[in-house]
């Protein structure tokens, strides 16, 4: 699976806009880019994945750029409790759902009041 | 539709005892990942298995570490003669065969040894 690359922490006034970066450069035509959370001392939370089209759920909006190497995860409007650990990774969504997951460091959201 | 169960939350042990961990997952999924998070770290992959199989154990360690997905009940996690190093936050996950989403994460043992 493509390597991702994403900032240690980011900061976020809360009822802001919080744009979290990733760059997966490596990426290959068949892999996803996923996005998941982990809010303290809980498990890791599905946000929203893509191919190439830019996705919007109830949670987040995801922007992946034309060349794909890089997307960026929308939450429109911030609040306390999106603090969290906020994961991007990429792999092969295959049929028989083989693939593990595999977590970076991923980037410390804090949003404050 | 319950999530994905993991149970204890919370399992203390002494050096040298088996720590036992559980996993339901969810109504319908067929397929359970294991994942280790120690203190202030990421999530590691630890394994992978389908019913009655182990698909993927790399990240596992090679000794006192072992995994099982029966027919019938959870999945098991299983370490034997636990040391200090073992403590950490286990989670489990599920999918189903076709995995668009990704996989339910439960929410976790926390494993302290003393």
């Amino acid at each position: 699976d493509a390597k991702t690359t994403q900032p240690p922490s980011m900061d976020c006034a809360e009822g802001r806009a919080a744009n979290l970066p990733c760059n997966h450069s490596t990426i290959s035509g068949n892999e996803y880019v996923y996005w998941y959370r982990q809010i303290h001392s809980q498990g890791p939370q599905y946000i929203i994945h893509g191919l190439k089209n830019n996705e919007t759920n109830e949670m987040a909006s995801l922007i992946i750029t034309e060349d794909r190497k890089s997307s960026t995860l929308i939450l429109p409007h911030a609040t306390l409790r999106d603090t969290a650990v906020y994961y991007c990774i990429v792999r092969v969504r295959n049929n028989n759902a083989g693939n593990m997951l595999t977590f970076g460091g991923g980037t410390r959201l804090m949003v404050k009041p | 539709n319950a999530g994905v169960m993991q149970n204890p939350r919370h399992l203390v042990r002494r050096r040298g005892q088996e720590a036992r961990l559980r996993c339901s997952p969810m109504k319908g999924h067929s397929h359970v990942y294991w994942y280790r998070q120690l203190p202030e770290e990421g999530l590691k992959f630890m394994v992978y298995l389908q019913k009655e199989n182990i698909i993927d154990e790399s990240g596992m360690p090679k000794e006192r570490f072992s995994a099982e997905f029966p027919k019938e009940g959870p999945s098991i996690l299983r370490i034997q003669q636990v040391v200090r190093g073992d403590s950490a936050a286990y989670f489990c996950a599920s999918s189903p065969l076709t995995s668009a989403e990704g996989y339910t994460f439960g929410s976790g043992t926390r494993l302290t040894v003393v």
